[in-house]
Formats: C-alpha cells, sequence, structure tokens
C-alpha cells in the first residue's frame, strides 16, 4: 500500500520565520507535487518535481521553494512566512503516467 | 489554459437523498478524468475514467464520462453520513513529456444530515 507522509498535521508559526515542510513517499514514485487547499478554490499546484534534484513551478509558487534530494522526499520551504500562506498544504507523489497519491496534509497557520 | 468546473460547489441533503455532482471541463489532450473524496484527511481515489460512455461503480457510487460534452457526473445514491466531504473532480492532459499534471476542480462539498 502506497504511503506518503507529511512531518506535521497541524503548524503554527510567525510571521517571517522560516518554515519547512517535509513530504516522504515510500514507494519509488519518480513525481512529487506540492499543493495549497484553500475553502473555494480547490487545489491549487505550488511546485512538483519529476526526478531527484528537478523541479518545475505550479500556478503558484511565488513565496515558494522546494528541494528534492533524495527520490523519497520533497520538501516545500516558506522562506519568510506570511499571513496569507495560512492554508493547508497537501503533498502528492505519483509514478510516471499514473494516477497520485495524496499526503494527509499539513494546517500551517501564520501569525 | 486547462479549466475545471465543478457543481453545485456545496449540497446539503438528508440520508437516504440520491445526489448528482457535475464535473465539466476544458482541457486540450484529455487523457483522463478523475473523482476524489476528501474528509478531514488526505484526498482518497474513488474512479479514473478514460473512456466515454463507460460507468465505473462501487458501491453506491457511480460515474460516466461523456467527452462528447466535456463533462462527467458523480452519483451517490442512499446517502449516508459518512459520505459527508468534498468531493474533487481532477482532468490530466496528456502533455508533450509524458507526465500528467492534472487541473483540479474547486470541489463540491456534500453534507447530509441524519
Amino acid at each position: 500500500d502506497v504511503k506518503v507522509t507529511q512531518s506535521s498535521r497541524y503548524l503554527v508559526k510567525r510571521t517571517g520565520e522560516k518554515v519547512f515542510l517535509e513530504c516522504v513517499q515510500d514507494m519509488d514514485h519518480e513525481n512529487m507535487f506540492w499543493y495549497r487547499q484553500d475553502p473555494g478554490l480547490g487545489l491549487r499546484l505550488i511546485y512538483f518535481s519529476y526526478d531527484v534534484k528537478m523541479k518545475e513551478k505550479g500556478d503558484i509558487p511565488e513565496g515558494y521553494s522546494v528541494s528534492r534530494e533524495k527520490k523519497e522526499r520533497f520538501s516545500l520551504i516558506l522562506e519568510s512566512a506570511s499571513t496569507n500562506q495560512t492554508s493547508m498544504y497537501l503533498c502528492a507523489s505519483s509514478p510516471p503516467r499514473r494516477r497520485q497519491y495524496f499526503g494527509p496534509g499539513t494546517r500551517l497557520t501564520v501569525t | 489554459e486547462d479549466k475545471v468546473v465543478q457543481s453545485p460547489l456545496s449540497l446539503v441533503v438528508h440520508e437516504g437523498d440520491t445526489v448528482t455532482l457535475n464535473c465539466s471541463y476544458e482541457v486540450t489532450n484529455f487523457r483522463s478524468l478523475l473523482w476524489y473524496k476528501q474528509e478531514k484527511k488526505a484526498p482518497t481515489f474513488l474512479f479514473m475514467l478514460t473512456s466515454s460512455g463507460i460507468e465505473k461503480k462501487s458501491g453506491r457510487l457511480s460515474s460516466i464520462l461523456d467527452k462528447k460534452e466535456l463533462s462527467s457526473i458523480l452519483n451517490i445514491t442512499a446517502t449516508q453520513t459518512g459520505d459527508s466531504a468534498i468531493y474533487l473532480c481532477a482532468v490530466e492532459p496528456l502533455s508533450a513529456g509524458g507526465s500528467y499534471i492534472p487541473t483540479f476542480g474547486r470541489g463540491t462539498s456534500l453534507i447530509v444530515h441524519p
């Protein structure tokens, strides 16, 4: 059974802090994705990665960066957290040309 | 730009009712349409549809794709309180590189009252 885990279910950070959200998958998937989900807006793609050290911008990359140093791990970084980054963050992974598997999500609050 | 529109955005019903959720799309090089159910956690996969007119069924849930109308419906019969969730529709195009980056709709929030 595919497992995608995220480092925290809930996180509270202050404005201006650097925030790391970690995602790990155990199925050797090539593709990994970071989304944010806000009420009424659905899932919006922040960044995705096809392979180690590869990254591509999604629809809303501003204010975020990512790191993929190992195949199983994809990190989302908020360099300087702002209140408008308060959201639910979902990680997903997939093999090539197959559907995505989602992690449980991290609810981030920036105060 | 690829686009996925779900309707209604929210729905409140009573147990035993039947509901129909809609998903329409505009996408170049359509490959597949997916439905997910999301409770207060990770979206869980329900159906993947690639061929028009073929119904997929799982218990009280069923879904069908209409490529001519560029749409899909998700039906839930005899709803139960456990069906309360956000239902997400996503469409995957086939990109030049062969990888599928889905576009998601905004979701339909379903609340089933006892």
